[in-house]
């Protein structure tokens, strides 16, 4: 069974623009829940969707939004970015919302 | 409110011996812990988890954790560490109350001496 993916891997972006990065969950999960990590801040919650509804939300500014489609894919987004935005972005899926968290490989982003 | 706090940032050990990475958790309820590896550039691995059956946890790569209630408390341990065990290491913490909403360690990084 296919693990969690996140695509692009890297990216690069400058302050102001707008990035959206991509997560595909493992077959058959249903939620897939977002973090941001960094050096100074390690692992931050930032979202997590269940059957395509937001159920938890991290302490995070509105620049930062996610959706889930009904295939179980996510998407989030981050609008004017800001130089602290550079970030790993991790994805993590699970079959139910009760058990332990899959993680994908993370999109680098960095911005400049 | 869960909180989970992880002693020393940074840990080293000979190869060959004991590892001990510190975890601690406040939880008004019952709590699921577990604890995860990171490689460098990767995402994070599930090494073991507590969900309220034995207290004592093996997981995979020879690494195992106790938890122990009366000190709040769920060290991951490994008899003989190995170089490959260098990672960043987090504990997580999730309950109940707060639906899939996972809270984890600001992390420990384990440099394996040869």
């Amino acid at each position: 069974k296919a693990g969690v993916t996140q695509t692009p891997r890297y990216l690069i972006k400058t302050r102001g623009q707008q990035v959206t990065l991509s997560c595909s969950p493992i077959s058959g999960h249903r939620s897939v829940s977002w973090y941001q990590q960094t050096p100074g801040q390690g692992l931050q919650f930032l979202f997590e969707y269940f059957s395509e509804t937001q159920r938890n939300k991290g302490n995070f500014p509105g620049r930062f939004s996610g959706r889930q489609f009904s295939n179980s894919r996510s998407e989030m987004n981050v609008s004017t970015l800001e130089l602290g935005d550079s970030a790993l972005y991790l994805c993590a899926s699970s079959l139910r919302t009760t058990n332990e968290q899959f993680f994908g490989p993370g999109t680098r982003l960095t911005v400049l | 409110a869960q909180s989970v706090t992880q002693l020393g940032s940074h840990v080293s050990v000979s190869e060959g011996a004991l590892v001990l990475l510190r975890c601690n958790y406040s939880s008004s309820v019952p709590p699921y812990l577990f604890w995860y590896v990171q490689y460098p550039n990767q995402g994070l691995q599930l090494l073991l988890k507590y969900t309220s059956a034995a207290t004592l946890v093996k997981g995979i790569n020879g690494f195992e954790a106790e938890f122990k209630k009366s000190e709040t408390s769920f060290h991951l341990t490994k008899p003989s560490a190995h170089m490959s065990d260098a990672a960043e290491y987090f504990c997580a913490v999730r309950t109940s109350n707060t639906g899939n909403q996972f809270y984890f360690g600001t992390g420990t990084s384990l440099t394996v001496i040869p």
